[in-house]
This record gives structure tokens, sequence and C-alpha cells, in this order.
């Protein structure tokens, strides 16, 4: 199994302003997802994160407003950019999962904008 | 389109008594189902995966069936405890490209003294 930890685990911020949000796992997975959990939601996928090339964005998610890196197979970022109360959500990062395989999650981040 | 809807979306139900929570599908191509238990403030927790094959699997008291033909799972929780408070969510994996996987929007479940 892989462990995800996920930083930060919660902030506020101001209107604007932008997060980098970070994903690290403890052993290297060749699929990093990126998801949008509103309370009492259905996760939503935001982007693939693919390593050493742009990541895929689902529709509805765009480079400008979520841009993601992921240099190597265990780290990724994901940053919320020019932030309005909309975006206030939990971000949660995910490794693994292709091909009957598991996926594990990170603990997520809930993201407060005022 | 590719949808997963769960049932109930909330219950009660008293400690050490069973519970079983339903999931219909409708994603094609089918590749694999999971259920996941998502405690409040948490990330998901992988339960079981269970492919086209698969009827029955069984994780400690956590027991999940399918049936792929009516596009059924349910998950069977046996002598609940008051940890087993959490969200659980079914997701069907897409048999496309990297496998792409699709949410249940869960069941919220309370386990009360």
């Amino acid at each position: 199994s892989a462990v995800i930890s996920q930083k930060p685990s919660r902030d506020i911020c101001q209107r604007g302003t932008s997060l980098t949000i970070q994903c690290q796992v403890d052993s290297q997975v060749t699929m990093m997802f990126w998801y949008r959990q509103q309370p009492g939601q259905s996760l939503t996928l935001i982007a693939t994160a693919n390593q050493g090339s742009e990541a895929t964005y689902e529709s509805g998610f765009v480079i400008d407003k979520f841009p993601i890196s992921r240099p190597n197979l265990t780290f990724s970022t994901l940053t919320v950019s020019n932030m309005s109360p909309e975006d206030s959500s939990i971000y949660l990062c995910s490794g693994g999962g292709g091909w009957n395989t598991e996926a594990f999650f990170g603990q997520g981040t809930r993201l407060t904008v005022v | 389109k590719n949808q997963v809807e769960q049932s109930p979306q909330s219950l009660i139900i008293l400690e050490g008594k069973n519970c079983t929570l339903q999931c219909n599908y409708t994603v094609s191509p089918f590749s694999n189902l999971r259920w996941y238990k998502q405690d409040t403030g948490r990330g998901p927790v992988s339960l079981t995966i269970m492919t086209f094959s698969e009827n029955t699997k069984s994780n400690g008291r956590y027991t999940a069936t399918l049936d792929a033909d009516t596009k059924q799972s349910s998950l069977h929780i046996t002598a609940s405890q008051l940890s087993d408070s959490a969200s659980y969510i079914c997701v069907v994996s897409s048999n496309t490209g990297f496998q792409k996987l699709v949410f249940g929007t869960g069941t919220r479940l309370l386990v009360s003294p």
C-alpha cells in the first residue's frame, strides 16, 4: 500500500490570492490525480497529473486556474489561483488506481476563501 | 452518461446492528467496482475492489456484493461499531484508457450508541 501526505490540511485565504497544495507519496506511482469535493458531494476529478508533461484537465477545469506540477513519480502540486469564495472546497490528491489496483488518497486540504 | 447512484443518502443505526448500503451504476465499459470509507475530514480509504467475475468480497465486517448483469452492488456491515460512522462511497472504474473513476455521492452512516 502507499501512504500519501498532503499539506496543508486546511487554510483560510483571501480572495485574489493563490494557494499551492503539495502531495507526497511514499512510493513511486504511475498515476496521480487531483480531485475537488464540495461538502456533502461526490469527488470531482480536476486533472490527471502527468510526470514530465502537462496535466490533463477535465471539462470545466483549466490550467490557468489550477496549474499542476509533477516533477517525479512521488510528488505533485496543485495551485488554486486567483481564488474566489466559490473555490472553497476540499481538495484531494490520489495515487494509483489503474487496472484493478488500489487508489490511495491524501487526507485532503480544506480550503476556505474569504 | 456514466453515473453511480447510492442509497440511502444517510442512515442511522444502533451499535451492534447490521446494515446494507446500495449502489447502482450505469458506467460502461465496466472494469471494477470499489467501496471506500471516508471519515469526516479524511481522505477515502479503500474497503474492497471487485472485478466483473467477483460476486462477493469480504473485508472483516464489511461484505460487498456485485451483480454485473443488473449493475448493482451492496455493502453489508455486520455488528456495527461506533467507528463505522462515516461516509461510504461506491466508485466504478471505466475500462477506458487509464481507468477513470466515477464516484457516487456516498451514504452517510451514523452508528448510535
